[in-house]
């Protein structure tokens, strides 16, 4: 059974500053990771993906792969409250997303202005 | 990123009753489309991949005859709850693949 944790928090972090959301994966053959931003009632928007160990930034996002602790962390910088929402982390065997996800129970986070 | 779609956004029926969910991807053709479910306060659950032109690979613990799903198009995807109870109430969200998962806006059901 694939498992992927997070820590639920909430977590607070003050406008400007940076945003460190945490996950960790059981399955050592997991090949991809997702990270997804959930408002309340929404359905999951897609913020990056990782395939290889190191870092893969995308404007104020930063993903962090570490396979060998199977560990995946985002980074938020400049924080805005319109970052407030539950981030979602997922993983799964196939490249690309051809295999279904299996996701974390997601870090509500909340920027306070 | 790409597109895609889901209708209605919101169902209430009465116990017994069968719905029924279209996913659509509008700017790109899928394959592979993903039915998740979410529970409030919980995290998405795969439920079933539907495969077009193929028959679907449900979960374990998903019942097949339950939810039915038919994957016609490489465009369309559509899942149909049949005799639904109140505990299907919750948020269904289909997503496709396109490089990375996309999630349509989901589908609100509430079984009386």
């Amino acid at each position: 059974q694939k498992e992927v944790e997070q820590n639920s928090g909430p977590l607070s972090v003050p406008e400007g500053a940076i945003a460190s959301l945490n996950c960790t994966y059981s399955d050592r053959g997991s090949q991809s990771f997702f990270w997804y931003r959930q408002y309340s009632g929404k359905s999951p928007e897609l913020i990056m993906f990782i395939y290889s160990n190191g870092d893969k930034e995308d404007g104020r996002f930063t993903a962090q792969l570490n396979k060998a602790s199977q560990y995946v962390s985002l980074l938020i910088r400049d924080s805005q409250p319109s970052d407030s929402a539950t981030y979602l982390c997922a993983v799964n065997d196939s490249g690309g997303g051809a295999d279904g996800l299996t996701f974390g129970k997601g870090t509500h986070l909340i920027i306070q202005p | 990123g790409a597109v895609v779609s889901q209708h209605p956004s919101r169902v209430i029926c009465k116990s017994g009753t069968s719905v029924k969910i279209e996913c659509r991807s509008l700017d790109f053709q899928a394959t592979t489309m993903f039915w998740y479910r979410q529970f409030p306060k919980q995290s998405l659950m795969l439920m079933a991949t539907s495969n077009e032109g193929s028959k679907a690979t449900y979960e374990q613990g998903v019942e097949k005859d339950k939810f039915l799903i038919n994957h016609a198009s490489l465009t369309l995807s559509t899942l149909t709850v049949t005799s639904a109870h109140p505990e299907d109430s919750s948020f269904y969200i289909c997503s496709a693949s396109f490089r990375a998962q996309y999630f349509g806006p989901g589908t609100r059901l509430l079984v009386l």
